[in-house]
């Protein structure tokens, strides 16, 4: 098992520009979640995705789309990049969302994307 | 508002010594807080996950408490390693549809031989 894989590590972008972030899970899982992090800060959840053709959003979800249209890939389109857009993005997958009681199962996470938008 | 916070948010302790790393919560409602070790440049690692029933939790040297009647957790880490250099993060989840997590900032651990 590969686990979570993320495409590319690193990239540059000019303002205005336009590139997706590929994510790739090969658990089978259900949920899938992109997350960005910037320096000092937490995780904020940028969108996520409870299954296939349903995806719903998160806390910071202004400046981008998402997409399911499998069980392993989720990709993350950002459209006309901004300098506040730079930051590291993380991917993330679980077999179901921890909830209450026994049924918290964890995130994996992939490796991220390091994006400079200058 | 529900927020997470660490402390210190730094640290440096010799090889060998042990270290409590704190972390403080007001998510409501409350499911489970989870600890995840963050290598530089990599995503997070889970270590532990805790429900509001589980006090005590053990991975090999990292040992998690969680108190929730104060809402604060500790991660102690025993006999530490070079390898332990990281940022360790205390993460809540709200138990929302969607897996709603509330990371803290994290503490960023340097250990020196």
């Amino acid at each position: 098992n590969a686990g979570v894989t993320q495409t590319p590590k690193f990239r540059i972008l000019k303002i205005g520009q336009s590139m997706t972030l590929q994510c790739t899970q090969d658990m089978n899982h259900n949920y899938m979640y992109w997350y960005r992090q910037d320096p000092g800060m937490g995780l904020k959840l940028i969108y996520y995705s409870v299954g296939a053709g349903i995806t719903d959003k998160g806390e910071v979800p202004n400046g981008y789309n998402v997409s399911r249209s499998t069980t392993e890939d989720f990709p993350l389109r950002l459209e006309l990049a901004a300098p506040s857009q730079t930051s590291v993005y993380f991917c993330a997958s679980s077999s179901l969302a921890g909830t209450s009681g026994k049924g918290a199962y964890e995130q994996y996470f992939g490796p991220g994307t390091r994006l400079t938008v200058t | 508002k529900n927020q997470v916070e660490q402390s210190p948010q730094s640290l440096i302790i010799l090889e060998g010594k042990n270290c409590t790393l704190q972390c403080n919560y007001t998510v409501s409602p409350f499911s489970n807080l989870r600890w995840y070790k963050q290598d530089t440049g990599r995503g997070p690692v889970s270590l532990t996950i805790m429900t509001f029933s589980e006090n005590t939790k053990s991975n090999g040297r990292y040992t998690a408490t969680l108190d929730a009647d104060t809402k604060q957790s500790s991660l102690h880490i025993t006999a530490s390693q070079l390898s332990d250099s990281a940022s360790y993060i205390c993460v809540v989840s709200s138990g929302a549809l969607g897996g709603n997590l509330i990371f803290g900032k994290g503490t960023k651990l340097s250990v020196k031989p």
